[in-house]
């Protein structure tokens, strides 16, 4: 069945450190693919997405870019905040008017230290 | 629009006692989903309702587990006979779903479930 796997954590960096989380993904077809977020005390939010191969997604200085050939969906931000210490998570997505829940990645903590 | 709301936030129960949770999607979102999320896991998917029809249900969803959609709004998700590995935060997101590929789900902030 489809899955996804991301680096563990907790991610430990320093303010203004370039971030990489790794997320790598097995489905079958085309799915679309998601980052969400998790501040401490609140719910989900979405981060950006993709919804095809090579598209990049991004918001609030965050990147991912959709690889098919590698299956990933790494996300990349190049001066990390404190303000951007949260539970990441990577998901996809099948789309296509079928099974339509999303698959989650079991979270990755960042710590980012002054 | 104020999101995706859940009641109640929190929930203590007893084992063997039937719980009740609502969700509240954003109004005019046609899709409805549930999820469960366990500490230190990423959630799970368990069903969603397009409208008012519930189409699809996971295997996590054990016959004491039912949800309802009953006019496509809000929704309810009913556990019986709660067990302690029911304990969990319960997840409602929705979407408007208007073409083939997959819609941005919207999450509401969950019911943390306690069963003692």
């Amino acid at each position: 069945g489809d899955s996804v796997t991301q680096m563990e954590g907790p991610v430990t960096l320093s303010e203004e450190a370039f971030l990489t989380i790794n997320c790598t993904y097995t489905a079958t077809g085309y799915p679309s693919l998601f980052w969400y977020v998790q501040y401490p005390g609140e719910g989900l939010q979405l981060l950006l997405k993709a919804t095809k191969a090579d598209d990049k997604g991004s918001n609030k200085g965050f990147e991912a870019t959709y690889r098919k050939e590698t299956t990933s969906f790494h996300l990349e931000k190049g001066s990390v905040q404190v303000s951007d210490s949260a539970v990441y998570f990577c998901a996809l997505g099948k789309g296509g008017g079928g099974a339509d829940g999303l698959t989650f990645g079991k979270g990755t903590h960042l710590i980012i230290q002054p | 629009d104020t999101g995706v709301s859940q009641n109640p936030r929190h929930k203590i129960t007893k084992r063997g006692q039937n719980v009740t949770f609502r969700c509240d999607p954003i109004s005019e979102h046609n899709r409805l989903y549930w999820y469960r999320q366990t500490l230190g896991q990423g959630p799970e998917f368990l069903t969603y309702f397009q409208n008012e029809a519930q189409l699809e249900k996971s295997r996590l969803l054990s016959d004491r587990f039912s949800a309802e959609r009953p006019k496509g709004s809000f929704s309810t998700l009913e556990i019986q006979r709660t067990e302690q590995g029911d304990s969990a935060m319960y997840l409602c997101a929705s979407s408007s779903w208007t073409s083939p590929v997959a819609d941005t789900q919207y999450f509401g902030p969950g019911t943390r479930l306690t069963v003692l």
